[in-house]
C-alpha cells in the first residue's frame, strides 16, 4: 500500500499567519492517465472530513483562495495563508491513485 | 445540493452483525462510485471498501474481506455496508463517500464491545 508521510503531526499559527504542511508518498502518484489524484481535507471538530483541494491544486467548491495546494510526483504541500479561526482541525493528505487509497495520519493545526 | 445521510450504527457484542446504510441525494447516485470509509475514535482515516455504479464491481480492505459486504440499490439511491463477525477493532465512526471522495455524510459510529 502508499504510504503517505504527513508533517508536522501538529502546528501552532498565530491568527493571520501562514501555515504549510507536506505530504510525501512511499510512491509517484502520477496515474497511467497522467493525472495525479492526491487531495486536502479538513476535519473541523466533530465534523465529518471535507475536501479543500482535488488533484494537487484545485480548490474545491467554496473553498477560499486562502488555501492552496502544489507539489507533484511524491512531495506535496498544501499552505493556509492568513489563518482565520474556522481553520482550526485536523488536515488529512489522501491518494487515489493506487489501489487501495490511502490517507496522510493527519497534522493538526491550532490557533494562537 | 449533494447529501448522504448515513444510518443503522450502534453497540453491538464482537462476532454479530450490524448492516449500515447510506442514503443519497442531490446527484445521479446510479452513475458514481461509492465508498464506506472509517475512523476509530481519536485515530485517521481508513478506506474500508467501495463499489462500483452498477454494483458488479466490490473492493474491500484486507482486514475486512471476507467479513464485510458493500452494496447499492440505484432503485432507491442507497448505499449499504453489511460488517459480520465483527470485531473490537472494527469500532469506528463509519462515513460513505462519493466516488472522487469529494462528498461525505456526517457519519455513524459503530461500538463493538461486549
Amino acid at each position: 500500500d502508499v504510504v503517505l508521510t504527513q508533517t508536522p503531526v501538529s502546528l501552532l499559527i498565530s491568527l493571520g499567519g501562514q501555515a504549510s504542511i507536506s505530504c510525501r508518498s512511499s510512491q509517484s502518484l502520477v496515474h497511467s492517465n497522467g493525472n495525479t489524484y492526491l487531495h486536502w481535507y479538513l476535519q473541523k471538530p466533530g465534523q465529518s472530513p471535507q475536501l479543500l483541494i482535488y488533484q494537487v491544486s484545485n480548490r474545491f467548491s467554496g473553498i477560499p483562495d486562502r488555501f492552496s495546494g502544489s507539489g507533484s510526483g511524491t512531495d506535496f504541500t498544501l499552505k493556509i495563508s492568513r489563518v482565520e479561526p474556522e481553520d482550526l482541525g485536523v488536515y488529512y493528505c489522501l491518494q487515489r491513485t493506487h489501489n487501495p487509497l490511502t490517507f496522510g495520519s493527519g497534522t493538526k493545526l491550532e490557533i494562537k | 445540493e449533494v447529501q448522504l445521510v448515513e444510518s443503522g450504527g450502534g453497540l453491538v457484542q464482537p462476532g454479530r452483525s450490524l448492516k449500515l446504510s447510506c442514503a443519497a441525494s442531490g446527484f445521479t447516485f446510479s452513475n458514481y462510485g461509492m465508498h464506506w470509509i472509517r475512523q476509530a475514535p481519536t485515530k485517521g482515516l481508513e478506506w474500508v471498501a467501495s463499489i462500483s455504479p452498477s454494483g458488479g464491481s466490490t473492493y474491500y480492505r484486507d482486514s475486512v474481506k471476507g467479513r464485510f459486504t458493500i452494496s447499492r440499490d440505484n432503485a432507491k439511491s442507497t448505499l449499504y455496508l453489511q460488517m459480520d463477525s465483527l470485531r473490537s477493532e472494527d469500532t469506528a465512526t463509519y462515513y460513505c463517500a462519493t466516488d472522487g471522495i469529494d462528498y461525505w455524510g456526517q457519519g455513524v459510529m459503530v461500538t463493538v464491545s461486549s
